[in-house]
């Protein structure tokens, strides 16, 4: 298995624009886990999914910030307008919701820059 | 509010000692307790964890310790060595909260050859 997939690896974007990051989870994995890692607040989660359901999304820091999973095998966490307090990495994470507490596969990240 | 803190932002230590890494929370729920370990420019990894009902629990090098009634977890690592350096992140879940998993503020570990 190739693990959890993020996409892209890396973006820079202007102040105002749109942002899309992409995540493909472990097959047969049916928890999906957005965080977001920064210097001041280290690992915060944003948003989890059971079964492509939203179950919270408590820790989405505004409305600016949306996420869906349209299907077991793709997530997307959208930011719209981005803003320099954006930049982070980012990080999604999968793993089987009764064996959680096996721990999450996390992918590599996403480091966004908003200048 | 910050559940999980890990009061330590670094830690340096000469290959071959003992490193010993500190976690504290505060949730009283939490019943599941793991550490991650992360390198530059890759995502975090699972290294061990220990169930609330447990005060230790070893696997190889990697011990992890829990103190229920402190609210207190360490980790372990004896004997250190220079692939050990890295990013470690304690993080605390508990079935109430659907075992979503609550992360501490991570300690840089270096360790020097």
């Amino acid at each position: 298995d190739a693990g959890v997939i993020q996409s892209p690896r890396h973006e820079v974007t202007e102040m105002g624009q749109e942002v899309t990051l992409r995540c493909k989870p472990i097959s047969g994995h049916n928890s999906l886990f957005w965080y977001r890692q920064t210097m001041m607040r280290g690992l915060e989660l944003l948003i989890y999914f059971n079964n492509n359901v939203p179950i919270d999304d408590s820790g989405m820091p505004e409305d600016r910030f949306s996420a869906k999973m349209p299907n077991a095998s793709f997530s997307t966490l959208k930011i719209q307008p981005s803003e320099p307090r954006d930049s982070a990495v980012y990080f999604c994470a999968s793993s089987l919701a009764h064996r959680a507490n096996y721990g999450y596969t996390f992918g590599s990240g996403t480091r966004l820059t908003v200048v | 509010d910050q559940q999980v803190k890990q009061n330590s932002p670094s830690l340096s230590v000469q290959e071959g000692r003992i490193s010993i890494l500190n976690c504290d929370y505060t949730n009283s729920m939490f019943d599941y307790f793991l550490w991650y370990k992360k390198y530059p420019a890759e995502g975090p990894t699972f290294l061990i964890s220990i169930s609330s009902i447990k005060d230790k629990n070893e696997d190889g090098r990697f011990t992890v310790f829990l103190n229920k009634s402190a609210k207190h977890l360490s980790l372990h690592i004896v004997p250190s060595q220079p692939g050990d350096s890295a990013v470690y992140f304690c993080a605390a879940s508990s079935k109430a909260a659907g075992n979503k998993l609550t992360f501490g503020g991570g300690t840089r570990v270096l360790v020097k050859p």
